[in-house]
Protein backbone atom coordinates (compact mmCIF):
# COMPACT_ATOMS: atom_id res chain seq x y z
CA UNK A 1 0.00 0.00 0.00
CA UNK A 2 1.06 3.75 -0.80
CA UNK A 3 0.02 5.17 2.50
CA UNK A 4 -1.62 8.53 2.15
CA UNK A 5 -0.19 10.64 -0.62
CA UNK A 6 -0.12 14.10 0.02
CA UNK A 7 0.93 17.29 -2.72
CA UNK A 8 2.87 18.95 -3.53
CA UNK A 9 5.55 18.82 -0.96
CA UNK A 10 6.77 21.91 -0.68
CA UNK A 11 4.83 25.08 -1.90
CA UNK A 12 6.13 28.59 -1.98
CA UNK A 13 3.70 31.10 -2.70
CA UNK A 14 3.19 35.23 -1.98
CA UNK A 15 0.75 36.85 0.01
CA UNK A 16 -2.76 36.90 -1.22
CA UNK A 17 -2.27 33.91 -3.60
CA UNK A 18 -4.58 31.17 -3.16
CA UNK A 19 -2.98 27.25 -2.34
CA UNK A 20 -4.33 24.40 -2.43
CA UNK A 21 -2.71 21.41 -1.26
CA UNK A 22 -4.16 17.63 -1.88
CA UNK A 23 -4.84 14.44 -0.36
CA UNK A 24 -5.15 10.80 -0.81
CA UNK A 25 -6.28 8.93 1.51
CA UNK A 26 -5.12 4.90 2.27
CA UNK A 27 -7.65 3.23 0.38
CA UNK A 28 -10.93 1.93 2.38
CA UNK A 29 -10.23 3.87 5.47
CA UNK A 30 -13.47 6.40 6.32
CA UNK A 31 -11.62 9.02 7.96
CA UNK A 32 -9.93 11.40 6.93
CA UNK A 33 -7.64 14.53 9.08
CA UNK A 34 -6.04 17.43 8.09
CA UNK A 35 -3.52 19.20 10.84
CA UNK A 36 -1.14 21.96 10.84
CA UNK A 37 2.25 21.71 12.36
CA UNK A 38 3.71 24.78 13.87
CA UNK A 39 6.04 25.44 16.81
CA UNK A 40 3.84 26.81 19.02
CA UNK A 41 1.24 24.83 18.73
CA UNK A 42 2.36 21.62 18.02
CA UNK A 43 -0.55 19.32 15.58
CA UNK A 44 -3.84 21.15 15.34
CA UNK A 45 -6.60 19.59 13.81
CA UNK A 46 -7.81 21.68 11.44
CA UNK A 47 -10.94 19.46 9.88
CA UNK A 48 -12.11 16.04 9.97
CA UNK A 49 -14.43 13.90 7.77
CA UNK A 50 -16.23 11.05 7.95
CA UNK A 51 -17.42 8.94 4.97
CA UNK A 52 -16.79 11.83 2.72
CA UNK A 53 -18.70 14.62 5.50
CA UNK A 54 -16.97 17.08 7.41
CA UNK A 55 -17.76 16.21 10.66
CA UNK A 56 -15.95 18.64 12.87
CA UNK A 57 -14.21 21.59 11.51
CA UNK A 58 -14.32 23.83 14.40
CA UNK A 59 -10.27 23.89 14.33
CA UNK A 60 -10.40 25.40 10.72
CA UNK A 61 -9.07 29.02 11.50
CA UNK A 62 -10.58 31.64 9.30
CA UNK A 63 -13.14 31.69 6.54
CA UNK A 64 -9.82 31.64 4.09
CA UNK A 65 -9.56 28.16 5.14
CA UNK A 66 -11.96 25.61 2.86
CA UNK A 67 -11.79 21.94 2.51
CA UNK A 68 -13.30 19.11 1.01
CA UNK A 69 -13.64 15.64 0.29
CA UNK A 70 -15.59 14.86 -3.38
CA UNK A 71 -15.09 11.22 -3.29
CA UNK A 72 -13.63 9.03 -0.91
CA UNK A 73 -10.17 8.77 -2.37
CA UNK A 74 -9.46 12.57 -2.88
CA UNK A 75 -9.59 16.01 -0.28
CA UNK A 76 -8.38 19.59 -0.93
CA UNK A 77 -7.46 22.12 1.62
CA UNK A 78 -7.21 25.61 0.37
CA UNK A 79 -6.08 28.88 1.73
CA UNK A 80 -7.71 31.63 -0.10
CA UNK A 81 -5.72 34.75 0.62
CA UNK A 82 -2.79 32.99 1.96
CA UNK A 83 -0.96 35.16 4.66
CA UNK A 84 2.29 34.61 5.90
CA UNK A 85 1.39 33.23 9.36
CA UNK A 86 -0.20 30.39 7.01
CA UNK A 87 3.49 29.12 6.80
CA UNK A 88 3.47 25.70 8.51
CA UNK A 89 3.81 21.99 7.64
CA UNK A 90 0.32 20.72 7.14
CA UNK A 91 -0.59 16.65 7.59
CA UNK A 92 -2.99 15.13 5.87
CA UNK A 93 -4.32 11.32 7.92
CA UNK A 94 -6.68 8.88 7.37
CA UNK A 95 -8.04 5.59 9.15
CA UNK A 96 -10.38 3.38 9.40
CA UNK A 97 -12.07 3.56 13.18
CA UNK A 98 -9.04 3.38 14.80
CA UNK A 99 -5.20 4.26 14.43
CA UNK A 100 -4.41 7.80 12.06
CA UNK A 101 -2.20 6.92 9.51
CA UNK A 102 -0.45 10.22 8.55
CA UNK A 103 1.06 11.16 5.08
CA UNK A 104 4.44 12.95 4.48
CA UNK A 105 3.04 16.72 4.66
CA UNK A 106 2.82 19.66 2.89
CA UNK A 107 5.57 22.24 3.96
CA UNK A 108 3.71 25.35 2.71
CA UNK A 109 5.38 29.11 2.99
CA UNK A 110 3.79 32.15 2.41
CA UNK A 111 6.14 35.03 2.01
CA UNK B 1 -6.49 26.30 25.47
CA UNK B 2 -4.29 22.88 25.41
CA UNK B 3 -5.95 20.33 26.47
CA UNK B 4 -2.67 17.82 25.80
CA UNK B 5 0.35 19.35 27.04
CA UNK B 6 3.67 18.02 27.08
CA UNK B 7 6.00 20.90 28.99
CA UNK B 8 9.05 19.88 27.94
CA UNK B 9 10.19 21.00 24.53
CA UNK B 10 13.35 18.95 24.28
CA UNK B 11 15.60 15.83 26.25
CA UNK B 12 18.50 14.46 25.72
CA UNK B 13 19.61 11.26 27.26
CA UNK B 14 22.50 8.46 26.64
CA UNK B 15 21.96 5.39 24.55
CA UNK B 16 21.18 2.75 26.70
CA UNK B 17 20.17 4.56 29.63
CA UNK B 18 15.88 5.53 30.14
CA UNK B 19 14.08 8.00 28.55
CA UNK B 20 11.19 9.20 30.16
CA UNK B 21 8.63 11.60 27.80
CA UNK B 22 5.74 13.03 30.29
CA UNK B 23 2.41 14.80 28.39
CA UNK B 24 -0.81 16.26 31.01
CA UNK B 25 -4.35 16.20 30.03
CA UNK B 26 -6.55 18.26 31.02
CA UNK B 27 -9.96 16.65 29.67
CA UNK B 28 -11.45 14.10 32.27
CA UNK B 29 -13.21 12.94 29.31
CA UNK B 30 -10.03 11.54 27.25
CA UNK B 31 -10.47 7.97 27.32
CA UNK B 32 -7.86 6.82 24.93
CA UNK B 33 -4.58 8.05 24.77
CA UNK B 34 -1.63 7.09 22.00
CA UNK B 35 2.22 8.87 21.00
CA UNK B 36 3.07 9.47 17.76
CA UNK B 37 6.95 9.60 16.54
CA UNK B 38 7.86 11.69 13.83
CA UNK B 39 11.26 11.95 12.26
CA UNK B 40 12.64 15.32 9.94
CA UNK B 41 10.66 15.08 6.87
CA UNK B 42 8.28 12.86 7.58
CA UNK B 43 4.52 12.36 8.64
CA UNK B 44 3.79 11.33 12.59
CA UNK B 45 3.54 7.69 12.72
CA UNK B 46 1.89 5.29 15.52
CA UNK B 47 4.21 4.07 18.29
CA UNK B 48 1.88 2.94 21.30
CA UNK B 49 -1.59 3.86 23.06
CA UNK B 50 -3.28 2.60 25.96
CA UNK B 51 -6.86 2.38 27.14
CA UNK B 52 -8.39 4.81 30.54
CA UNK B 53 -9.47 1.09 31.52
CA UNK B 54 -5.33 0.51 32.06
CA UNK B 55 -2.60 2.47 33.73
CA UNK B 56 0.40 0.44 31.76
CA UNK B 57 0.31 -0.92 27.91
CA UNK B 58 4.32 -2.73 27.13
CA UNK B 59 5.52 -3.06 23.88
CA UNK B 60 9.22 -4.25 23.65
CA UNK B 61 11.30 -1.08 24.65
CA UNK B 62 8.35 1.29 25.10
CA UNK B 63 5.98 1.27 27.96
CA UNK B 64 3.20 3.52 28.31
CA UNK B 65 1.88 4.33 31.90
CA UNK B 66 -1.56 6.48 32.27
CA UNK B 67 -2.36 8.08 35.81
CA UNK B 68 -6.07 9.25 35.67
CA UNK B 69 -6.19 10.94 39.21
CA UNK B 70 -3.41 13.27 38.47
CA UNK B 71 -4.30 13.05 34.55
CA UNK B 72 -0.59 12.51 33.60
CA UNK B 73 0.91 9.99 30.76
CA UNK B 74 4.57 9.00 30.32
CA UNK B 75 6.19 7.34 27.69
CA UNK B 76 9.43 5.21 28.78
CA UNK B 77 11.97 3.70 26.22
CA UNK B 78 14.21 1.00 27.80
CA UNK B 79 16.96 0.99 26.58
CA UNK B 80 16.82 4.04 24.17
CA UNK B 81 18.83 3.99 21.18
CA UNK B 82 19.96 6.77 18.47
CA UNK B 83 17.25 5.73 16.26
CA UNK B 84 15.03 6.91 18.79
CA UNK B 85 16.00 10.68 18.38
CA UNK B 86 12.79 11.82 16.74
CA UNK B 87 10.41 14.42 17.75
CA UNK B 88 6.98 12.63 19.99
CA UNK B 89 3.49 13.57 20.34
CA UNK B 90 1.03 12.11 22.49
CA UNK B 91 -2.74 12.72 21.86
CA UNK B 92 -5.95 11.85 23.61
CA UNK B 93 -9.40 11.51 22.57
CA UNK B 94 -13.04 11.25 23.92
CA UNK B 95 -15.92 8.57 23.46
CA UNK B 96 -17.54 8.59 20.29
CA UNK B 97 -14.96 10.22 18.72
CA UNK B 98 -11.89 9.62 15.88
CA UNK B 99 -10.52 13.32 16.90
CA UNK B 100 -7.23 13.26 18.52
CA UNK B 101 -5.45 15.95 20.23
CA UNK B 102 -2.64 16.52 20.17
CA UNK B 103 0.38 18.20 22.30
CA UNK B 104 3.02 20.08 21.09
CA UNK B 105 5.67 17.60 20.89
CA UNK B 106 8.83 16.90 22.63
CA UNK B 107 12.28 16.52 20.78
CA UNK B 108 13.87 13.31 22.07
CA UNK B 109 18.19 13.39 21.39
CA UNK B 110 19.67 10.22 22.02
CA UNK B 111 23.34 10.61 22.25
CA UNK B 112 25.99 7.62 21.32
Amino acid sequence: DAGVIQSPRHEVTEMGQEVTLRCKPISGHNSLFWYRQTMMRGLELLIYFNNNVPIDDSGMPEDRFSAKMPNASFSTLKIQPSEPRDSAVYFCASSLMGEQFFGPGTRLTVL
Amino acid sequence: DQQVKQNSPSLSVQEGRISILNCDYTNSMFDYFLWYKKYPAEGPTFLISISSIKDKNEDGRFTVFLNKSAKHLSLHIVPSQPGDSAVYFCAASSPGTYKYIFGTGTRLKVLA
